[in-house]
């Protein structure tokens, strides 16, 4: 089946703790996202990837960092330097070439102990 | 900023009735437009995309497009429980990658 994985599906962070989460997608998708959403909230830009080893930072990039050395993977890391990680992410992906429909995976909990 | 702005709701309608759901955009070069609906503790799930103005059908769901009001809504008609969740509008950045901009979401609730 093809799709976009995420995971783990729930984390948990102590305080000074560097913590990486895993998306991957068999769609053969070019352009890939990472979202952040907080309660109530809509969904916030981190980081974005439209080709292999480029990418790029989004509305709320500090603490965050990334890694795009598979098309099919694109991995984000919440440093300590994020204050207030405790949220749910969320990992999308599309064709490169313009206004594409973005799907999304099943997300990442993040809550900081 | 570019914002997306909708009402948080909740919009309450009983069950068979017509949802409307509207939503607002700032950047007038947007070119693609989406709705999505989300589930309580789920990730967002497409159900809708228009990009000419007018109005676009697909089974229950009506969205519809005006570029020059800036305003794209959805419709959903004979409104069932299941469609209780959160309603998301989005826009494409292109400036961004391509990126989605989000509203914060709509709450609808049907109720039986």
């Amino acid at each position: 089946d093809g799709g976009i994985t995420q995971s783990p599906k729930y984390l948990f962070r102590k305080e000074g703790q560097n913590v990486t989460l895993s998306c991957e997608q068999n769609l053969n998708h070019d352009a890939m996202y990472w979202y952040r959403q907080d309660p109530g909230q809509g969904l916030r830009l981190i980081y974005y990837s439209q080709i292999v080893n480029d990418f790029q930072k989004g509305d709320i990039a500090e603490g965050y960092s990334v890694s795009r050395e598979k098309k099919e993977s694109f991995p984000l890391t919440v440093t300590s330097a994020q204050k207030n990680p405790t949220a749910f992410y969320l990992c999308a992906s599309t064709p490169l070439g313009g206004y594409n429909e973005q799907f999304f995976g099943p997300g990442t909990r993040l809550t900081v102990l | 900023q570019k914002e997306v702005e909708q009402n948080s709701g909740p919009l309450s309608v009983p069950e068979g009735a017509i949802a409307s759901l509207n939503c607002t955009y700032s950047d007038r070069v947007s070119q693609s437009f989406f709705w999505y609906r989300q589930y309580s503790g789920k990730s967002p799930e497409l159900i809708m995309s228009i990009y000419s103005n007018g109005d676009k059908e697909d089974g229950r769901f009506t969205a519809q497009l005006n570029k020059a009001s800036q305003y794209v809504s959805l419709l959903i008609r004979d409104s069932q429980p299941s469609d209780s969740a959160t309603y998301l509008c989005a826009v494409n950045m292109r400036d961004s990658g391509y990126a989605l901009n989000f509203g914060k979401g709509t709450s609808l609730l049907v109720t039986p």
